[in-house]
């Protein structure tokens, strides 16, 4: 199994700063990935796959990069809404796995 | 607009069936997967499985000898069985569409979850 690593685990970051989180692989996984946002009671949301490529109706804040072994997600500008848990997962090889997700908190 | 809804037992005890049925509303069964994901408290997500119309499965190695997803396709619903649960259960599970295929003029791959149900607590106790 691809195991996912995330760092840092937890980030504290003011509201208006750049926050950026990585991300890496076991083993090569292409581009083949992709980055949720998980906020407490709510489902995750998704934000990017194929490393790079902004899901429908994400901000163009969340920007994405990387391939092979190592990600990163990356919000310009960190907004009031953007203080949540954040998931990378590899979809290049099965079981589908995730990271152990990124903590974002207000400084 | 897809919508997920999702209901099942949230207290088991230990050696009973977890089960749980996820309904689509909005949207039809083919051309996707559908799959399960869990995330255990104060842990990450886990992904658990998932499946078509045709009913091919895909499930988590570390889950498969007591996990088993099927569909009901007339009734646009799926649904999720662990057998055997233990503490090691307890969970928000959540469902959510699988949508997967190619893009861009590099036949790139994607796969991703991109609908989602709100998520139910499921707790194994004694």
């Amino acid at each position: 199994e691809i195991v996912m690593t995330q760092s840092p685990a937890t980030m504290s970051v003011s509201p208006g700063e750049r926050a950026t989180l990585s991300c890496r692989a076991s083993q090569s996984i292409s581009s083949n990935l992709g980055w949720y946002q998980h906020k407490p009671g709510q489902a995750p949301r998704l934000l990017i796959y194929g490393a790079s490529t902004r899901a429908t109706g994400i901000p163009a804040r969340f920007s994405g990069g990387g391939s092979g072994t190592e990600f990163t997600l990356t919000i310009s500008s960190l907004q009031s809404e953007d203080f949540a848990v954040y998931y990378c997962q590899q979809y290049n090889d099965w079981p589908r796995t995730f990271g152990q997700g990124t903590k974002v908190e207000i400084k | 607009q897809v919508q997920l809804q999702q209901w099942g037992a949230g207290l088991l005890r230990p050696s009973e069936t977890l089960s749980l049925t996820c309904a689509i509303y909005g949207g039809s069964f083919s051309y996707h997967y559908w799959g399960w994901i869990r995330q255990p408290p104060g842990k990450g997500l886990e992904w658990i499985g998932e499946i078509n119309h045709s009913g091919k499965t895909n499930y988590n190695p570390s889950l498969k000898s007591r996990v088993i997803i099927s569909e009901d396709t007339p009734k646009n619903q799926f649904s999720l069985k662990v057998i055997s649960v233990t503490a090691a259960d307890t969970a928000v599970y959540y469902c959510a569409r699988v949508s997967s295929g190619e893009y861009g003029f590099l036949r790139s791959y994607y796969y991703y979850m991109d609908v989602w149900g709100k998520g139910t607590t499921v707790t194994v106790s004694s």
